[in-house]
């Protein structure tokens, strides 16, 4: 399988615990997104990476959370000290930034509960 | 602040009729908009996409219509099959190129057989 891989696809944490989510993009895509979905909305941008730089932060984005590229591969988002309010299902995109495609292929998601 | 909105929340549509999705969008430096399809467990799937300089894109089954002056686009799906029922999302980028999307918050689309 070729495309966007997220680990895990399922995490329930106790509040206060600290969360480390996994992103594999697509091996030729030197960008890579980060978005969360909440129930009955769309999925809102969370930060971007062009290769091992993150280049935009949303105001979403609190200090709890944290999201790194290294050498441009694989990403990760870290969660410290979950709330209640950060359960979501958290998306991870890649794409290959030239100007003929603005197309972001999704992974299948990690849904985190907070209970 | 929704700049880009689906005001219909939820479509059924007869196998082989067409199926209509509505989305709007309030910021006027948009110039590149998408569709994506959601199935349940899964992550989006991107659709067909529509650059601000064209009012129309077509393939295939799916046609998506742009109305600049009036800030609407929609999705037209003929004929409607059964594997199209699923969550339908509109999203809009500031510049092509640049993959960071404004999402609407879906639509979800029924096709009953």
């Amino acid at each position: 399988d070729t495309g966007v891989s997220q680990d895990p696809r399922h995490k329930i944490t106790k509040r206060g615990q600290n969360v480390t989510f996994r992103c594999d993009p697509i091996s030729e895509h030197n960008r890579l997104y980060w978005y969360r979905q909440t129930l009955g909305q769309g999925p809102e941008f969370l930060t971007y990476f062009q290769n091992e730089a993150q280049l935009e932060k949303s105001r979403l984005l609190s200090d709890r959370f944290s999201a790194e590229r290294p050498k441009g591969s694989f990403s990760t988002l870290e969660i410290q000290r979950t709330e209640q309010g950060d359960s979501a299902m958290y998306l991870c995109a890649s794409s290959f930034n030239w100007r003929g495609t603005v197309e972001a292929f999704f992974g299948q998601g990690t849904r985190l509960t907070v209970v | 602040d929704q700049q880009v909105k689906q005001n219909s929340p939820s479509l059924s549509v007869q196998e082989g009729r067409i199926s209509i999705l509505n989305c709007d969008y309030t910021n006027s430096m948009f110039d590149y908009f998408l569709w994506y399809k959601k199935y349940p467990a899964e992550g989006p799937t991107f659709l067909i996409s529509i650059s601000s300089i064209k009012d129309k894109n077509e393939d295939g089954r799916f046609t998506v219509f742009l109305n600049k002056s009036a800030k609407h686009l929609s999705l037209h799906i003929v004929p409607s099959q059964p594997g199209d029922s699923a969550v339908y999302f509109c999203a809009a980028t500031l510049n092509f190129g640049n993959e960071k999307l404004t999402f609407g918050t879906g639509t979800r689309l029924t096709i009953i057989p």
